[in-house]
């Protein structure tokens, strides 16, 4: 059964950084395209950005773009996203999601971890 | 990008009855690439509809998408208790994907 577990949220002052992670299990994740998306507390949902199969391809919304970073780790099974300068808008629950298809980057998303939750605040 | 605007904001409706559920595009969709998605209280969101007009692995055919260019609709035959939630639409046609600001369904 396919399973992601976000990690590394927390309180974090504005300017500063933070990385995020995603385990993912029960499917092979290497086929697969991976998503963050983020939700502010009592908002709707973000896309963050996107990462191809072999991490070549990356794209980012607008609010994020030079500022956070998607990456991954096929061996490790694993999704980072680096954020960098962060704002107090960026105060949210960031789900790594799976799509619904394997394709080297597809953008229709179907699965959805638990979230982390980051806090931008001084 | 292509703004979506989901109405109403609030559906306040009884078990046993019809929802409908509003998504309109800035621009064309293309390909109609709009997904449909439901966020319980607490739960991380649910795909139920993509490319408009498909259920999803598992989705009961009391959930129904129809629609296509900038105009898409989220049908629920009889609502069961389950179903009150936050639902999404989402265009995936290009990126930046863009969600609309969803619909709450309230139970009256």
């Amino acid at each position: 059964q396919e399973q992601l577990v976000e990690s590394g949220g927390g309180v974090v002052q504005p300017g500063r950084s933070l990385r995020l992670s995603c385990s993912a299990s029960g499917f092979i994740f290497s086929n697969y395209g991976m998503h963050w998306v983020r939700q502010a507390p009592g908002e709707g949902l973000e896309w963050v950005a996107v990462i191809s199969t072999d991490g070549t391809v990356t794209y980012y919304g607008d609010s994020v773009k030079g500022r956070f970073t998607i990456s991954r780790d096929n061996s490790e099974n694993t999704l980072y996203l680096q954020m960098n300068n962060l704002r107090t808008e960026d105060s949210a629950l960031y789900y790594c999601a799976k799509p619904y298809t394997a394709d080297p980057i597809s953008f229709l998303i179907e699965y959805w971890g638990p979230g982390t939750l980051v806090t931008v605040s001084s | 990008e292509n703004v979506l605007t989901q109405s109403p904001g609030t559906l306040s409706l009884s078990p046993g009855e019809r929802a409908t559920l509003s998504c309109r595009a800035s621009e064309s969709v293309g390909r109609n690439f709009l997904a449909w998605y439901q966020q319980r209280s607490g739960q991380s969101p649910k795909l139920l509809i993509y490319r408009a007009s498909s259920r999803a692995t598992g989705i009961p055919d009391r959930f129904s998408g129809s629609g296509s260019g900038t105009d898409f609709t989220l049908t629920i035959t009889r609502l069961e208790p389950e179903d009150f939630a936050v639902y999404y639409c989402q265009q995936y046609a290009y990126s930046p994907l863009t969600f609309g600001g969803g619909t709450k369904v309230e139970i009256k």
